[in-house]
């Protein structure tokens, strides 16, 4: 079946640096893409989502980039804080349809080193 | 309070007991998910409910059970709990074409 995974399942970076997250996924009909962030004991957190007819989204220290020719999704975190440390998980779905459910990936444990 | 709040936040039961996980929500979504995650792995899809009169198993539905009481109510229940269903339980709702909102998670462990 299709399915969404993580290239790197654990990062980890020094405070202050960028951080570059990487996901492949595998439905080309998929045009919808989320990443999130999960904390220890706590549920998954929106952070940011991207749709097929753009190659680049920026949020607040966060930028995701989608390469459709090579089914790549990245998730970007400048100037990573400790604060960052966490699972993050990207998911995709095709929001075209009625079956609209969202495929995630394993997850990057994103560990900040003070 | 929570946009989607889950009940109870920790929980053990022994093996072949019944166990509910309820979740209510307050963001006016009309679909709602349950999900299950094991450590070191993603969420995988338990049921899935588009409206009130419609379910759908994910999947790994087997072992469990849902009912959707009213749009802003969906529970899980184990019928007959075994060890392997020892995970952190996760509700969503969302909306068509905009991501989940997640709850916080019940953490529930079959001994």
């Amino acid at each position: 079946g299709e399915s969404v995974g993580l290239h790197l399942p654990t990062l980890s970076v020094q405070e202050g640096d960028n951080s570059i997250i990487n996901c492949a996924y595998s439905n080309s009909a998929s045009d919808y893409f989320i990443w999130y962030k999960q904390e220890s004991g706590k549920g998954p957190q929106f952070i940011i989502d991207i749709r097929s007819n753009m190659d680049k989204r920026q949020g607040q220290r966060v930028t995701v980039l989608l390469n459709k020719t090579v089914k790549h999704l990245s998730l970007q975190i400048a100037a990573t804080q400790p604060g960052d440390s966490a699972v993050y998980f990207c998911a995709e779905t095709f929001s075209g349809g009625s079956n609209y459910k969202l495929t995630f990936g394993k997850g990057t444990l994103l560990t900040v080193n003070p | 309070d929570a946009d989607v709040t889950q009940t109870p936040r920790n929980r053990i039961t022994k093996t072949g007991k019944r166990i509910m996980l309820e979740c209510s929500q307050t963001k006016g979504h009309d679909r709602m998910y349950w999900y299950r995650q094991d450590p070191g792995l993603g969420l995988q899809l338990i049921y899935y409910s588009f409206d009130v009169k419609d379910i759908n198993k994910g999947e790994i539905s087997d072992g469990y059970s849902v009912s959707r009481q009213a749009q802003a109510k969906f529970s899980l229940s184990l019928e007959s709990a075994i060890p392997n269903q020892t995970a952190l339980y996760f509700c969503a709702t969302s909306d068509p074409g905009d991501g989940y909102t997640f709850g916080s998670g019940t953490r529930l462990t079959v001994v």
